[in-house]
């Protein structure tokens, strides 16, 4: 079945360094692609999304790009702040219109960002 | 304009109670999923609830249940609670049908934990 495989935290970064956080999937057909970030005490949130190949999210800093060719969606951010201390969620779901949004996650990586 | 809401925040119960979880929609949203995140792992997909209707459901047991009502709020039952059902309860909604775009809002959970 569908599935989602993400790389183990923590990650443990200073202020202002590169973020990276590998994003792998296996699907059948065309998946849309997520990420959510979930702070502190608080619900999940979306943080950018792609829904086919080669397509870029980006939000707050945060990209990501839609790689059929490797199955990936790897989460980039080049400068990062103690307040994007989180634990980011990589997700699928199927082509959307009609569909049911079922969400697959990854396990989540947490971040830890040291002033 | 309020967003996914979910009661009650933290609830203790022991083995073998019933427990009923409840989740109002964001204005305008129709469709309601639930998940449930044990600690340290990403969301897993319980049931998704469109038109008053189970539409999907997951990998859980018949002891959990749900019921949407016509103003499209819901709510998660689980009998007969076992300690491997403490976790977090997260509600999602979203729009389904031809305005389905494919990304889910989360209410910030119910805490349950089964002593």
């Amino acid at each position: 079945g569908d599935s989602v495989t993400q790389m183990e935290g923590p990650v443990t970064l200073s202020e202002e360094a590169f973020l990276t956080i590998n994003c792998t999937y296996t699907a059948t057909g065309y998946p849309s692609l997520f990420w959510y970030v979930q702070y502190p005490g608080e619900g999940l949130q979306l943080l950018l999304k792609a829904t086919k190949a080669d397509d870029k999210g980006s939000n707050k800093g945060f990209e990501a790009t839609y790689r059929k060719e490797t199955t990936s969606f790897h989460l980039e951010k080049g400068s990062v702040q103690v307040s994007d201390s989180a634990v980011y969620f990589c997700a699928l779901t199927g082509p959307y219109g009609g569909a049911t949004n079922k969400l697959i996650f990854g396990t989540g990586t947490l971040l830890a960002v040291q002033p | 304009d309020a967003g996914v809401t979910q009661s009650p925040t933290h609830l203790i119960k022991t083995r073998g109670q019933q427990v009923t979880l409840r989740c109002s929609p964001k204005s305008g949203h129709d469709t309601v999923s639930w998940y449930q995140q044990a600690l340290g792992q990403g969301p897993q997909f319980i049931f998704q609830y469109y038109e008053e209707e189970e539409r999907q459901r997951g990998n859980f047991p018949d002891r959990f249940s749900g019921h949407q009502f016509p103003n499209y709020s819901s709510e998660l039952n689980v009998n007969a609670l076992l300690l491997g059902d403490s976790a977090l309860y997260l509600c999602a909604s979203s729009l389904g049908g031809t305005q389905n775009t494919g990304e889910l809002f989360f209410g910030e959970g119910s805490r349950l934990t089964v002593l």
